[in-house]
């Protein structure tokens, strides 16, 4: 079975600082992976998805970037943040199979301050 | 467009005491649906897929059944550590690999 790992688990960063969010999967090869943020109180929303190195899909354009350097590294960026980039971020990933359901990480609270 | 409605938001029950949350979803052609568990400051847990109208999946104290409009996830003889918000998402024929989640519901069993 694959194994999401994210990091950190928590942070906490001033306004216009940048932002770097791993995220690293273990147990499977070539999976499509996916950022997704969960404000409190709500459902999940899809930032990116990936379907391979370098391929990167944008649900909802934003402040934020994603980066996949590696077939099981996904990583989301931002050059400065905004108030409004806080909240709970989720990396998941799934086998390639249609209709394979997704696997999520523990995830990254971020406050921006 | 794809829509994924649970209700209800929050329920609260005592330990032993049976009940259903309720999953209405909108989709062109359905996939699949999903079950997550999502405890606080985690990620969700996968729970069950569901791929057509009929279908039930069990685990134990909880089933998910699926029809043409809406799956229910039935809780029987809960117990406190069944307290999570429970997710559901759909994936649509013309949406790839996308998945439309619910807004949740949170489950609180009281001892």
């Amino acid at each position: 079975s694959q194994t999401i790992h994210q990091w950190p688990a928590t942070l906490v960063q001033p306004v216009g600082s940048p932002l770097s969010l791993e995220c690293t999967v273990e147990g499977t090869s070539n999976p499509n992976l996916y950022w997704y943020r969960q404000a409190a109180g709500r459902g999940l929303q899809l930032l990116f998805y990936s379907v391979g190195i370098g391929q990167i899909s944008s649900e909802v354009p934003q402040n934020l970037s994603a980066s996949r350097p590696q077939d099981r590294q996904f990583i989301l960026s931002s050059k400065k943040l905004l108030l409004s980039d806080s909240g709970f971020y989720l990396c998941a990933s799934e086998y390639r199979d249609k209709g394979s359901p997704l696997h999520f990480g523990n995830g990254t609270r971020l406050t921006v301050t | 467009e794809d829509q994924v409605t649970q209700s209800p938001e929050a329920l609260r029950l005592q330990e032993g005491e049976s009940s259903s949350l309720n999953c209405s979803y909108t989709v062109s052609g359905l996939r699949g649906l999903f079950w997550y568990r999502q405890d606080p400051g985690k990620g969700p847990e996968f729970l069950f897929t569901l791929y057509s109208a009929g279908e039930e999946k069990e685990k134990e104290r909880l089933k998910a059944t699926l029809t043409k409009k809406e799956s229910f996830l039935h809780i029987t003889a809960p117990k406190p550590e069944d307290s999570a918000t429970y997710l559901c998402a759909v994936l649509a024929n013309n949406a790839g690999n996308m998945l439309t989640f619910g807004g949740g519901t949170r489950l609180m069993v009281k001892p």
